[in-house]
């Protein structure tokens, strides 16, 4: 099965500043059809986590665009380019290349 | 617009059977484009995916969940359901149901999309 990792696990930073979430996987996740199929999700304290980006770089329905993702093969990003108090959580990868589909550790965000 | 929610009792003794299940509303369980899954956290830890099932009854087990876990559908009632046998303290955690979009001939998913708000099980004689 494919492994995710993420880096790091604990992400102080400071409101109004940046911040970025690495994902690598195992192995490529570039499907045969030409598609990456790596998304990241949200999980805010006490909510059931949200899909914020999907194959990459999309951003689902109503996700700010501060948020942005990026990569290619085994290596991703999420960036906040500016972090607001209601980004604090923890945050996901997750590949749907290879079956199954599997979750990176999660990266806590949260404000210094 | 799609929603899940899951029910189902929140304290279950040891060696039993924990029983869940998610009613789907605003949309149709029999859709040609969705799996529909099971996903557990253990308290402070992350997401674990249990499980997925397809509307035909297709489905695919965690393989380290596999020998204790059923899941099944009732397209009459826009559910499905999840049951774990032989329950023990580490099966204690928040229970959700989602829908992800992938089917079992796509071999892509593209994650979930909608999720229900998650039922704490408690694990306790």
């Amino acid at each position: 099965d494919v492994v995710m990792t993420q880096s790091p696990l604990s992400l102080p930073v400071t409101l109004g500043q940046p911040a970025s979430i690495s994902c690598r996987s195992s192995q490529s996740l570039v499907y045969s059809d030409g598609s990456t199929y790596l998304h990241w999700f949200q999980q805010r304290p006490g909510q059931s986590p949200r899909r914020l980006i999907y194959k990459v770089s999309n951003r689902d329905s109503g996700v700010p665009d501060r948020f942005s993702g990026s990569g290619s093969g085994t290596d991703f990003t999420l960036k906040i380019s500016r972090v607001e108090a209601e980004d604090v959580g923890v945050y996901y990868c997750m590949q749907g290349t290879h079956w199954p589909p599997a979750f990176g550790q999660g990266t806590k965000v949260e404000i210094k | 617009q799609v929603q899940l929610q899951e029910s189902g009792p929140g304290l279950v003794r040891p060696s039993q059977t924990l029983s869940l299940t998610c009613t789907v509303s605003g949309g149709s369980i029999s859709s040609d484009n969705h799996y529909w899954s099971w996903i557990r956290q253990h308290p402070g830890k992350g997401l674990e995916s249990i499980g997925y099932i397809y509307y035909s009854g297709s489905t695919y087990y965690n393989p380290s969940l596999k020998s204790r876990v059923t899941i099944s559908v009732d397209t009459s009632k826009n559910q499905f359901s999840l049951k774990l046998t032989s329950v023990t303290a580490a099966d204690t955690a928040v229970y959700y149901c989602a829908r992800d979009y992938s089917t079992p001939k796509t071999g892509w998913s593209y994650g979930m999309d909608v999720w229900g708000q998650g039922t704490t099980v408690i694990v306790s004689s």
